[in-house]
């Protein structure tokens, strides 16, 4: 089954302990992003990439990393979590890029991330 | 900056009726416009996407519009059914950067 996958799916954390969220998928798609969804502000891109070895930052990349050595992988790592990054995160893949392009985007099912 | 804006309140109609979201845009022109469907705890689900080229784009009972002058993409569900409440979110895009700009979304909620 086509789908991208997110672990976990639930993580309560303390503030500066270290985490990484995986992110796969299976549609060997180039292009993949993570998103982070919060009331009243909706989905607000963190980081993608277009390809293997290639990333650039969303609207809101302060506080996260990312890396993409493998084209199914793009873990999201929170170097050091504070209590503003509590929010629900999602990953999303997508077929192609560039003109002519479908840009429909495949999404996780989410995970729900609490730093105390 | 660039802004897309939905409209924050619940959307709430008949069943039968025709939905009508709308999405705005401000201080920039995106190549393209998508349409997804969130339900509560889920990821968004892709549904429609319209380019900047074109006027309407219709899927079974969907239809979107983008109209670049006045900065706005309608999208409507005909014939809505209570299958169809959810939240609909508007993301914009440009085929260089990539990077994609959501709306806050719209809950609709279709009464039986």
């Amino acid at each position: 089954e086509a789908q991208v996958t997110q672990n976990p799916r639930y993580l309560i954390t303390v503030t500066g302990k270290k985490l990484t969220v995986t992110c796969s998928q299976n549609m060997n798609h180039e292009y993949m992003s993570w998103y982070r969804q919060d009331p009243g502000l909706g989905l607000r891109q963190i980081y993608y990439s277009m390809n293997v070895e290639v990333t650039d930052k969303g609207d809101v990349p302060e506080g996260y990393k990312v890396s993409r050595k493998e084209k199914r992988n793009f873990p999201l790592i929170l170097e050091s979590p504070s209590p503003n990054q509590t929010s629900l995160y999602f990953c999303a893949s997508s077929l192609s890029v560039g003109q002519g392009a479908s840009y429909e985007q495949y999404f996780g099912p989410g995970t729900r991330l609490t730093v105390t | 900056s660039q802004k897309i804006e939905q409209n924050s309140e619940a959307l709430n109609i008949q069943e039968g009726k025709t939905a009508t979201l709308t999405c705005n845009y401000t201080n920039y022109s995106p190549a393209y416009l998508q349409w997804y469907r969130q339900d509560p705890g889920r990821g968004p689900v892709f549904l429609l996407l319209i380019r900047e080229n074109e006027k309407e784009k219709r899927k079974e009972r969907l239809k979107v519009t983008f109209d670049t002058t006045l900065k706005q993409s309608l999208f409507h569900i005909t014939a809505s059914q209570p299958a169809d409440s959810a939240t609909y979110l508007c993301a914009s895009g440009d085929t260089g950067r990539r990077a994609l700009t959501f709306g806050s979304g719209t809950r609709l909620q279709v009464q039986p």
